[in-house]
């Protein structure tokens, strides 16, 4: 079965620093994607960053990139630079297979509190 | 209008009370989905959709009875409640196409929900 597990519950970061959030996966497929998604306190999920199971480079949008480690099952969410905005809870998330409409679950979160 | 939108965004409701909650895409996207995120527990999918058809029921009580008319439209009808059902409900919307691992959610701002 498939299971996303977020070890830390919450963060505090002095801005302009780096953050890692950590992210470990299982599954049974080979075929699968990792989401990584923001949740600020208005309480919408913002879509940040996504990476396959077979693509061969780190993915990157922005600030943003994901640490990918494959034969480790972790996909790290690495925020370069901190700002105030970031504030937020972060999900990681997970899709097996290729049907259309399959399930996508979600970690149990990170709170990330920037410091200014 | 753009995106995936959610009404009421928050709602009270006795034990004994009938409601539905609503939510609308206007992406043309052909699967919807129902999340719950308590305040303890990670995202939880509750029921898939997709053209129409239930293709996930992650074993929710029948307390809670989802509708698919279309695939712009997802209602998720409420009778019957318990205080523990108090929580946010989260609704999003994929494009539904194959394969399917790289296909991101697009969320609602949520409808927060209280039982008394």
């Amino acid at each position: 079965a498939q299971k996303i597990t977020q070890t830390q519950p919450g963060m505090f970061v002095q801005e302009k620093e780096a953050v890692t959030l950590d992210c470990t996966y299982d599954t049974s497929d080979q075929s699968y994607g990792l989401f990584w998604y923001k949740q600020p306190s208005s309480g919408e999920m913002i879509f940040l960053i996504y990476q396959g199971s077979y693509d061969e480079q780190n993915a990157t949008e922005g600030r943003y990139s994901l640490n990918f480690q494959k034969a480790r099952k972790s996909a790290n969410l690495v925020i370069s630079a901190s700002q105030l905005g970031d504030s937020a809870m972060y999900f990681c998330a997970m899709r097996e297979g290729y049907s259309s409409a399959s399930k996508i679950i979600f970690g149990s979160g990170t709170r990330l509190s920037i410091r200014p | 209008e753009t995106g995936v939108t959610q009404t009421p965004r928050h709602l009270v409701m006795g034990m004994t009370n009938k409601k539905s909650l609503k939510c609308e895409q206007h992406l043309g996207h052909n699967a919807m989905y129902w999340y719950k995120q308590s305040a303890k527990k990670p995202l939880e999918l509750m029921f898939v959709y997709n053209f129409k058809e239930q293709t996930e029921n992650n074993s929710v009580p029948s307390r809670f009875s989802p509708e698919c008319p279309n695939s712009s439209h997802l209602f998720l009808h409420l009778h019957t409640l318990q205080p523990e059902d108090s929580a946010l409900y989260l609704c999003a919307s994929s494009p539904g196409t194959q394969p399917a691992t790289n296909e991101k959610l697009f969320f609602g701002s949520g409808t927060q929900l209280s039982v008394l």
